[in-house]
């Protein structure tokens, strides 16, 4: 059972589109972190989002962090081609020895 | 900064063999690396915890002995994959902190993976 659950698991979109990853957990996170990661190499961190309700913009994205901490979204305004890779929730729970858990994953590929 | 290298990028064994990966932080000491399995086009799956200094701690259902671990210094960490089977192929990747353990205010740093093929 997957802890983190992202959904789309795939999406497919036009350039210029705007799209919407969401990550779902029935756990409360302390943070909750937005890593993107192309093919052959390891993850980049976005953002961290900390505070329930937070929300935070990095150029064309905007992350928010759900109000109880059990859920985020990722919002992509006019998506370009070089958006494209897999992205990962990853959390930090209270409950848990201090190991970040990733979420499923959401493959985003923009087609020129 | 909080650079992290991984080495080799790729490696091809044959069944049977063993194969060391190598995760260094380059810029900063790292107390704690983890080491992380993905299959194609899946998520991370935490493997182990590996603190310097100490015995690794693995997640349930990792096979300690099969999946040697050693933090020897705080800038050096290995994944030994013995007895390799072709079941064992995957992207192996490591990350690091400079705490004791990752938080929103000491993120994860990531190696660019390994990619492990056993024929």
């Amino acid at each position: 059972t997957q802890l983190l659950e992202q959904s789309p698991q795939f999406l497919s979109i036009q350039e210029g589109e705007n799209l919407t990853v969401y990550c779902n957990s029935s756990s409360v996170f302390s943070s909750l972190q937005w890593y993107r990661q192309e093919p052959g190499e390891g993850p980049v961190l976005l953002v961290t989002v900390v505070t329930g309700g937070e929300v935070k913009k990095l150029k064309r994205l905007t992350f928010q962090f759900g109000d109880a901490r059990k859920d985020s979204s990722l919002h992509i305004t006019a998506a370009q081609p070089g958006d494209t890779g897999l992205y990962l929730c990853a959390g930090d729970r209270y409950s848990s020895a201090s190991k970040i858990i990733f979420g499923s994953g959401t493959r985003l590929s923009i087609r020129p | 900064g909080a650079v992290v290298s991984q080495h080799p990028s790729w490696v091809i064994c044959k069944s049977g063999t063993s194969v060391k990966i190598e995760c260094r932080s380059l810029d900063f000491q790292a107390t704690t690396m983890f080491w992380y399995r993905q299959f194609p086009k899946q998520s991370l799956m935490l493997m182990a915890t590996s603190n310097e200094g100490s015995k690794a701690t693995y997640e349930q259902g990792v096979e300690k002995d099969k999946f040697l671990i050693n933090h020897a210094s705080l800038t050096l960490s290995t994944l030994t994959v013995t007895s390799a089977h072709p079941e064992d192929s995957s992207f192996y990747i490591c990350s690091a902190v400079t705490g004791g353990a990752p938080s929103y205010n000491s993120p994860l740093h990531f190696g660019n993976g390994t990619r492990l093929t056993v024929t």
